[in-house]
Formats: C-alpha cells, sequence, structure tokens
C-alpha cells in the first residue's frame, strides 16, 4: 500500500525535545525528497522544512520559524524520514504532516504538544 | 520568500453554484502550484497539480487554471461533498508556501 505514517508526536514541555518519524511504504522513498507541514488548531498549514534525496547530497531547507531548533534526517534503508525537534516553544503546538515533493502523498499527521 | 494571498478567506454558496477561488503569488512561480481540499480531522488531499492538471481519480468539477502570479481554482457545480478548505500552494524550490485557505460551506 502507498502510504505514509507519522509517528513521535505527544505532550512535551517548552525548552523540550521531541523526534516524530515518518514511515514510506509502496513507492520509490530514496528517490523522493520529503516536506514536513505543519497546521495548529484552526490554523493554515505551514512548510516546515524539507530534506532531498541522496542524489542531491540530501540537501535540507527549514522555515524561519524553525531553523535552527529543527533537524530533518533520513534513512533510505529504513523508507523513514525524521524531524528532530529541540528547543521547543509553545508556538510549535500543531499536528505535523510529512508529504512528497509534490504533493501527491500526506500522512495522517502526528499531533505535537508543547506545553507546561 | 515567496508569498501567496488567497482570496477570498471563505465563501456561502448553494449546490450547483460554480465557484472560483483565486490566488496570487508575489513573484513568477511559472505553473508551480497545486491546489488541496482539506475536510475537519484529515490531512490535505492534491487536487490539481501543475496549475492546471487533474489529479487521478479527482472529479471534474474541479479545475485550475493561470500562470506566471496569478491563478484560478473553479468548482463548476458545486456538491455538498465539496464543503471543505481549499489550500493553493506554490513549490519553488525550496520552501512550499501555502495561501491562507478559503473555507467553502453551502448556503
Amino acid at each position: 500500500e502507498v502510504q505514509l505514517v507519522e509517528s513521535g508526536g505527544g505532550l512535551v514541555q517548552p525548552g523540550g525535545s521531541l523526534k516524530l518519524s515518518c514511515a514510506a511504504s509502496g513507492f520509490t522513498f530514496s528517490g523522493s525528497a520529503m516536506h514536513w507541514v505543519r497546521q495548529a488548531s484552526g490554523k493554515g498549514l505551514e512548510w516546515v522544512g524539507r530534506i532531498r534525496s541522496k542524489a542531491n547530497s540530501y540537501a535540507t531547507a527549514y522555515a524561519a520559524s524553525v531553523k535552527g531548533r529543527f533537524t530533518i534526517s533520513r534513512d533510505d534503508s529504513k523508507n523513514t524520514a525524521y524531524l528532530q525537534m529541540n528547543s521547543l516553544k509553545t508556538e510549535d503546538t500543531a499536528v505535523y504532516y510529512c508529504t512528497t515533493s509534490s504533493g501527491w502523498l500526506w500522512g495522517q499527521g502526528t499531533l505535537v504538544t508543547v506545553s507546561s | 520568500d515567496i508569498q501567496m494571498t488567497q482570496s477570498p478567506s471563505s465563501l456561502s454558496a448553494s449546490v450547483g453554484d460554480r465557484v472560483t477561488i483565486t490566488c496570487q503569488a508575489s513573484q513568477d512561480i511559472s505553473n508551480y502550484l497545486n491546489w488541496y481540499q482539506q475536510k475537519p480531522g484529515k490531512a490535505p488531499k492534491l487536487l490539481i497539480y501543475d496549475a492546471s492538471n487533474l489529479e487521478t481519480g479527482v472529479p471534474s468539477r474541479f479545475s485550475g487554471s493561470g500562470s506566471g502570479t496569478d491563478f484560478t481554482f473553479t468548482i463548476s457545480s458545486l456538491q455538498p461533498e465539496d464543503i471543505a478548505t481549499y489550500y493553493c500552494q506554490q513549490y519553488d524550490n525550496p520552501a512550499l508556501t501555502f495561501g491562507g485557505g478559503t473555507k467553502v460551506e453551502i448556503k
């Protein structure tokens, strides 16, 4: 089955860390750039960042709002992308989605809540 | 960064009406534009890619047009199942920038 499945969300205190995973199946993950997008409750979609494929040197890019705090990585042997989130702020509370570069496939999302 | 201005932010129309949403990019993005439908609690669903191409399996009442900076999304005959929020998105490397969304309701 062609799908993306996110995991790793949960409740974390401000200043804490969390690592999200995005497991892919049913398509050639290793050749695909992968993006992370988030959505706060009742708000619009916000791009978080992306990682390109090995052929493009695993190049990463980030939104200004998370640069220096979030890191995207991937393990092509496991068909999985990751989002490491450090120094979390309350405003990082959102549902986090992973998606393919062209937007044709999205995961179901995982909720991250940053609160004391 | 490229900004996407989407309008209107909400609209109410009757079943069978023609619905149009516009999206304007802050700079030329060629045809690097997608349109998505999102229902509450669900992930976005791709409807239109490359500004005017209908994604496989999407009903033909959905269409898109435009290039450069000005884009239009149309539902030719609104159906009850089309109640959702619609987003435009540009994919000029490296970022994906989304419009603010249009919430479509039935009058």
